[in-house]
């Protein structure tokens, strides 16, 4: 079974544009949540997503929002790029509370 | 709200001494989990405690959950090259979110 797959791998941004991330959970998990890593840092909760309802938020502003689809997959979408915006972005998808990560998408905001 | 402190920050080791973490929440833990992210790569699930004094084993690996559900701590045993990386704890929060420590990165000198 193909694990927790994330798009682009890679992102090269300008402040001020919006980027949009993917994220495809393993078949069969419903819940998916999303991560913010800043190099040397641990994961900082954005979101979590369940049944396509918004299960759990965490302390990032009105910029950042995310939408799960009927087929469980999600975006992140982030609004008025800041430079520090710039990190790995981790998508987690979960069966009970043990979490699977992607490989995430690393965003770079220049 | 709830903080995840974790210590050491960084530690060096010869192959074949043993290494431990420890994570400190400030408020009651439902659960903890442990995990390991490789230089350039994703976190990777490695266990999770749940019962007040709990410890389990994987091979050299030895996890703790203390008795008042606060601490947890990993220790393992003559390390290996393998060993490499950064080692996070997590625990959900109040939020539903999962909180993590800003993880313990681990060398290993050959």
């Amino acid at each position: 079974d193909a694990g927790v797959t994330q798009s682009p791998t890679h992102l090269i941004k300008t402040r001020g544009q919006h980027v949009t991330l993917r994220c495809s959970p393993i078949s069969g998990h419903k819940s998916v949540s999303w991560y913010q890593q800043v190099l040397g840092q641990g994961p900082q909760f954005i979101f979590q997503y369940y049944e396509k309802e918004e299960r759990g938020r965490g302390n990032f502003p009105d910029r950042f929002s995310a939408r799960q689809f009927p087929n469980y997959s999600s975006e992140l979408n982030v609004n008025a790029l800041l430079l520090g915006d710039s990190a790995l972005y981790l998508c987690a998808s979960s069966q009970g509370r043990t979490q699977y990560f992607g490989p995430g998408t690393r965003l770079l905001v220049l | 709200g709830q903080q995840v402190m974790q210590i050491p920050q960084y530690q060096h080791v010869q192959e074949g001494e043993d290494f431990t973490t420890y994570c400190n929440s400030s408020t009651t833990l439902s659960n903890i989990q442990w995990y390991k992210q490789r230089p350039g790569g994703h976190p990777v699930f490695l266990i999770q405690l749940v019962k007040s004094g709990e410890v389990k084993k994987q091979k050299r690996l030895t996890f703790q959950f203390g008795e008042a559900k606060k601490n947890s701590s990993l220790h393992i045993t003559a390390t290996q090259t393998t060993d490499v990386g950064t080692y996070f704890c997590a625990g959900h929060g109040d939020n539903n979110d999962m909180r993590f420590g800003a993880g313990t990165r681990l060398t290993v000198k050959p």
